[in-house]
């Protein structure tokens, strides 16, 4: 069935450093990739995605990658902060044109370090 | 404005009970989703629905769990004797009708953390 690989499950930084997370996905139909981030005891929230008709999307110290031949995407943090702590999470959209349902990643629980 | 709401925020039940969580979406949010969410896991998909209807329940892992819309907004998830298994939070999301550019965001709720004895 389909599946989201994702990697590492931690990531422990120091501020200011970057923090890079990868993300394959088995369906070459997939054509949306949303990444949330989820602190502790909170609801997941969208951070960055990206469509497969682009490569490459940037928002500040955010951006996600993305390549459709090798079926993988990442996720690439400059100037980490201390509230950049938080599980990450990717998914990959499956289905049908607009119907179909997200399939997410296990997670990465990035810790900046002060 | 509002997002999307989920009611109990904790539910503490025990083996073999019924249970029912709640989900009000963002009013105008055509499209919901339930996932399920273990502990150290991404959310699970269960079901999607498109107004009233289900789209998709491929995700309900057995015949306990069922969900409805009758009214094309607020859901109930509901889940026939309960099993330890269930013990998990319930993320609820909604987002709008996909329109000519896709897909859109899917905004979750706080989720309800199911506990079953």
């Amino acid at each position: 069935g389909e599946n989201v690989e994702q990697h590492p499950s931690t990531l422990s930084v120091q501020e200011g450093d970057s923090a890079v997370i990868k993300c394959t996905y088995s369906d070459s139909a997939s054509n949306y990739f949303p990444w949330y981030k989820q602190e502790l005891g909170k609801r997941p929230q969208l951070i960055i995605d990206i469509r497969s008709n682009v490569g490459e999307k940037k928002d500040q110290r955010i951006a996600v990658t993305l390549n459709k031949t090798a079926k993988h995407f990442s996720l690439h943090i400059t100037e980490t902060q201390p509230e950049d702590s938080a599980v990450y999470f990717c998914a990959a959209h499956y289905g049908r044109g607009s119907q179909g349902n997200l399939i997410f990643g296990k997670g990465t629980k990035l810790s900046v370090k002060p | 404005g509002a997002g999307v709401s989920q009611t109990p925020s904790n539910k503490v039940t025990e083996k073999g009970k019924y249970v029912e969580l709640r989900c009000d979406p963002i009013s105008g949010h055509t499209a919901l989703y339930w996932y399920r969410q273990s502990l150290g896991q991404g959310p699970e998909f269960l079901i999607y629905f498109q107004g009233t209807g289900a789209a998709d329940d491929s995700g309900l892992p057995n015949d306990r769990f069922f969900a409805v819309r009758p009214e094309g907004s607020v859901s109930t998830l509901k889940i026939q004797r309960t099993e330890r298994g269930d013990s998990a939070v319930y993320l609820c999301a909604s987002s709008l009708i996909p329109g000519t550019s896709g897909l859109n965001e899917q905004f979750f709720g706080p989720g309800t953390r199911l506990t079953v004895l």
